[in-house]
């Protein structure tokens, strides 16, 4: 069974930095394009940013600038380099794997939490 | 503001049958695939429908999926307590070249 697992989130000041990351396994990950998705707090979901297997990326208009998406393909995971913090930046983040035909997601990590605040 | 709408909430009785609609545009829902994903309070999103219409192994037929134009719907017959969830719709948008999930949708099986 596909596995994706977040870790990294935690408490950070406004203005800080933080990075995601995600391991995968049970699939051969160089082959995938990965996504991030965050939900706000009682809030819905929210793409952030796609990486395709061949490295090309999206973001958000919302993060573009300040988040980057980014992949080790040699130790099968994903990252999300998070600069300029804010507080409406603070959601659980979600790692999910695209379909193997890049028409959408199909698996999703258990999240990790960022928390921003002074 | 979402780039796809989605009713907030809908409600129904156990057994009963409920729809929950997802509106674009050209953009996205009219050119694009749509899949739709159930959240249960506490959990991660998973995978209902795909290409607008496919279900994954392992969900069962009760979950039925359409789309027509620029607009999709997702159908739940023989509802059960377990169904309450919030769903989301989703597409790529080829203007904004990302993603765009609607805003979700509480069901509440009375």
């Amino acid at each position: 069974e596909v596995q994706l697992v977040e870790s990294g989130g935690g408490l950070v000041k406004p203005g800080g930095s933080l990075t995601l990351s995600c391991a995968a396994s049970e699939f051969t990950f160089n082959t995938y394009g990965m996504n991030w998705v965050r939900q706000a707090p009682g809030k819905g979901l929210e793409w952030l940013s796609s990486i395709t297997s061949t490295n090309y990326k999206y973001s958000a208009d919302s993060v573009r600038g300040r988040f980057t998406i980014s992949r080790d393909n040699a130790k099968n995971s994903l990252y999300l380099q998070m600069n300029s913090l804010r507080a409406e930046d603070t959601a659980v983040y979600y790692c999910a794997r695209e379909t193997w035909n890049d028409r959408g997601i199909d698996y999703w990590g258990q999240g990790t939490l960022v928390t921003v605040f002074s | 503001q979402s780039v796809l709408t989605q009713p907030p909430s809908v409600s129904a009785a156990p057994g009963q049958k409920v729809t929950i609609s997802c509106s674009g545009s050209s953009s996205n829902i009219g050119n694009n695939y749509v899949s739709w994903f159930q959240q249960l309070p506490g959990t991660a999103p998973r995978l209902l429908m795909y290409e607008d219409n496919k279900r994954p192994s392992g969900i069962p037929d009760r979950f039925s999926a359409s789309k027509s134009g620029t607009s999709a719907t997702l159908g739940i017959t023989g509802l059960q307590t377990g169904d309450e969830a919030d769903y989301y719709c989703v597409s790529w948008d080829t203007s904004l070249s990302g993603k765009v999930f609607g805003g979700g949708t509480k069901l509440t099986v009375l």
